[in-house]
């Protein structure tokens, strides 16, 4: 049982470049989510997902694009990366509701760089 | 607007003292709390969680307090170990939908 993975772990990337992250959860939970976390900062809410084939916008969508084709995979993209998302992104997942657990699963982080 | 921020950004402690670590939120209407620790280089890890309506919860050496009076929650950590050295930070659960709210984090450290 791997729990959340998270592929590539680390990226650097030039301005204008995409990318597409990975994450993936091996414990067939509902809700999945990818936040970024900054210096100083807690993490805050990108996009998230609470089935598959759905997304919805969190704190600070602007940028990037996700999608939950399979169940257990939620993919983060960026169409065209600037400096300001420089960041570790962080995915993860949790039951449904009716599992009544508000524990989130976290994976151990991609860590990207924009020059 | 709301916020869920945390009083200190670092706090140094004594192996086998407790830890406080606090934390103070704006929006009223979340109907959890929640406490997160994260390790260098690690994603957060749950810690304990606390339903609005409740003031005190207790887990294996960590106790939640909720004051909802001032807006206030800490986290107590009994016998505070090497091992808890790490970042902690504070969230909400406001939703059904399973969104957090984090608060900045305080660094814990834990001096032998």
């Amino acid at each position: 049982n791997a729990g959340v993975t998270q592929t590539p772990k680390f990226r650097v990337l030039k301005t204008g470049q995409s990318m597409t992250l990975l994450c993936a959860q091996d414990m067939n939970h509902e809700y999945m989510y990818w936040y970024r976390q900054d210096p100083g900062m807690g993490l805050r809410l990108i996009h998230y997902s609470v089935g598959e084939g759905t997304t919805a916008k969190g704190e600070v969508p602007d940028g990037y694009n996700v999608s939950r084709l399979k169940k257990q995979n939620f993919l983060l993209g960026l169409e065209s990366a600037a400096p300001s998302q420089t960041s570790v992104y962080f995915c993860a997942s949790s039951y449904s509701l009716t599992r009544l657990s508000n524990e989130q699963f976290f994976g151990p982080g991609t860590r990207l760089t924009v020059l | 607007g709301e916020s869920v921020g945390l009083h200190l950004p670092t706090l140094s402690v004594q192996e086998g003292d407790n830890s406080i670590i606090n934390c103070a939120y704006s929006n009223s209407a979340s109907d959890y709390f929640i406490w997160y620790k994260q390790e260098s280089g690690k994603g957060p890890q749950f810690i304990i969680d606390i339903r609005s309506n409740m003031d005190k919860r207790q887990g294996q050496r960590v106790t939640v307090l909720l004051n909802k009076t001032v807006k206030h929650l800490s986290l107590q950590i009994a016998a505070t170990q090497p091992g808890d050295s790490a970042v902690y930070f504070c969230a909400e659960k406001k939703d059904n939908t399973g969104k957090l709210i984090f608060g900045q984090g305080t660094t814990l450290q834990v001096k032998p």
